[in-house]
């Protein structure tokens, strides 16, 4: 079956630094991409998504490229910011099984000032 | 208009109690979800609504019973739940299915504790 695995967290970065949270899945078919974002007390929300090999997807300065040959889709930011503390989902959707989304566990971002 | 909403925000139940949580959404969305989330855990599915008729039922116990009255509102009836029902329950929509390229949109949730 689908499977989401992303690295471990919890993830504590000081304001302007580097972000890469990986994500790596295994799945039939043609699987589309997601990472979605949940900050305390709210919902998860869309982050980016990319629907094919090759795409980048990008959004307030988050990037994540599907790489079809290492099977990854590893979150990166340039510069962090204490408004960015959230917990982050990678999430597929195969085309084989459409209807239900697979998740990762989650990883904890603390972003300190 | 591109939001879920979901009431109540908050639920204190005891074990012989009967409530509802209900979502709506506006977006013209024809898929609609049901998730449970537990702390520091990611959603689990429970159900998916279809164009209004129920299509996935992941093995949930009876004592939640789903309802999508029309194509923009969806219930959760629940009955005789037990404290490790608690947990926060969200709701979501996609435009359709089965097209994988479409991602949820979800609901704030509802936060549910079974006394």
């Amino acid at each position: 079956g689908d499977s989401v695995t992303q690295m471990e967290g919890p993830v504590t970065l000081s304001e302007e630094a580097f972000l890469t949270i990986n994500c790596t899945y295994t799945a039939t078919g043609y699987p589309s991409l997601f990472w979605y974002v949940q900050y305390p007390g709210e919902g998860l929300q869309l982050l980016l998504k990319a629907t094919k090999a090759d795409d980048k997807g990008s959004n307030k300065g988050f990037e994540a490229t599907y790489r079809k040959e290492t099977t990854s889709f590893h979150l990166e930011k340039g510069s962090v910011q204490v408004s960015d503390s959230a917990v982050y989902f990678c999430a597929l959707t195969s085309n084989t099984n459409a209807g239900k989304s697979t998740f990762g566990d989650g990883t904890t971002l603390t972003v300190k000032p | 208009d591109t939001e879920v909403t979901q009431t109540p925000k908050h639920l204190v139940m005891g074990m012989t109690n009967k409530k509802s949580l209900k979502c709506e959404q506006h977006m013209g969305h024809r898929a609609m979800y049901w998730y449970k989330q537990k702390a520091k855990k990611p959603p689990e599915l429970m159900f998916v609504y279809s164009y209004e008729k129920l299509s996935i039922n992941e093995s949930v116990p009876s004592r939640f019973s789903p309802e999508c009255p029309n194509s923009s509102l969806l219930n959760l009836h629940l009955h005789a739940l037990q404290p490790e029902d608690s947990a926060l329950y969200l709701c979501a929509s996609s435009q359709d299915l089965p097209n994988p390229n479409h991602e949820q949109f979800f609901g704030p949730g509802t936060r549910l504790t079974v006394l």
